[in-house]
């Protein structure tokens, strides 16, 4: 079974601090995925990569930044976070080659900004 | 711009009777759209998937109804089951990226 694993369940950060949300895969894909999830506007995605050191940004990317230095670990960095940032983070991922590939979902990290 | 609209926020079912779950898209570069289920404190699970070129498939209790003229695709759940009760979201993707609808949640009563 595809195994996404996010760092943490629950975080609770102060106004201007530098964030770091981490998720690992096990299963080798090449796509992975950052959203947030909002009651009444369902999964919006921030960023995402296809490669190793590759990054695009998805429709929400202000505020946010991402790392992916290896295959298997896709960071998000909330460079100074702010009240509006208090969501549910979800990561995914998903293998690259056809469209119809499902992606595969960490159980998120809600996150609450103080 | 909302590419995908799930325009019921909630639905509730009876036991043993079908669950439709409804959603419409603007944008015509989808090529595949896909359901996914969420309970709470998780994340999405994948359920079922349509190429944009059929019309249905079917998985088990799970059916999903494609109609491309009209932009709308729907899930049908039969018979429903206290279990399936969930927040379900519809997405289209087209080059790998997805994209979601606000989500419904099902409820389904003894």
């Amino acid at each position: 079974d595809v195994k996404v694993t996010q760092s943490s369940r629950y975080l609770v950060k102060r106004t201007g601090e530098k964030v770091f949300l981490e998720c690992v895969q096990d299963m080798d894909h090449e796509n992975m995925f950052w959203y947030r999830q909002d009651p009444g506007l369902g999964l919006r995605l921030i960023y995402f990569s296809y490669d190793v050191k590759m990054k695009e940004k998805g429709d929400i990317p202000e505020g946010y930044s991402v790392s992916r230095e290896k295959k298997e670990r896709f960071s998000l960095i909330l460079e100074s976070a702010s009240t509006n940032q208090t969501s549910m983070y979800l990561c995914a991922s998903s293998f690259l080659v056809h469209s119809n590939q499902p992606q595969h979902f960490g159980d998120g990290t809600r996150l609450s900004i103080l | 711009d909302q590419q995908v609209k799930q325009n019921s926020p909630s639905l509730s079912v009876q036991e043993g009777r079908i669950s439709i779950l409804n959603c419409d898209y603007t944008n015509s570069m989808f090529d595949y759209f896909l359901w996914y289920k969420k309970y709470p404190a998780e994340g999405p699970t994948f359920l079922i998937s349509i190429s944009s070129i059929k019309d249905k498939n079917e998985d088990g209790r799970f059916t999903v109804f494609l109609n491309k003229s009209a932009k709308h695709l729907s899930l049908h759940i039969v018979p429903s089951q206290p279990g399936d009760s969930a927040v379900y979201f519809c997405a289209g993707t087209s080059y790998g990226k997805l994209t979601f609808g606000q989500g419904t949640i099902l409820t389904v009563h003894p």
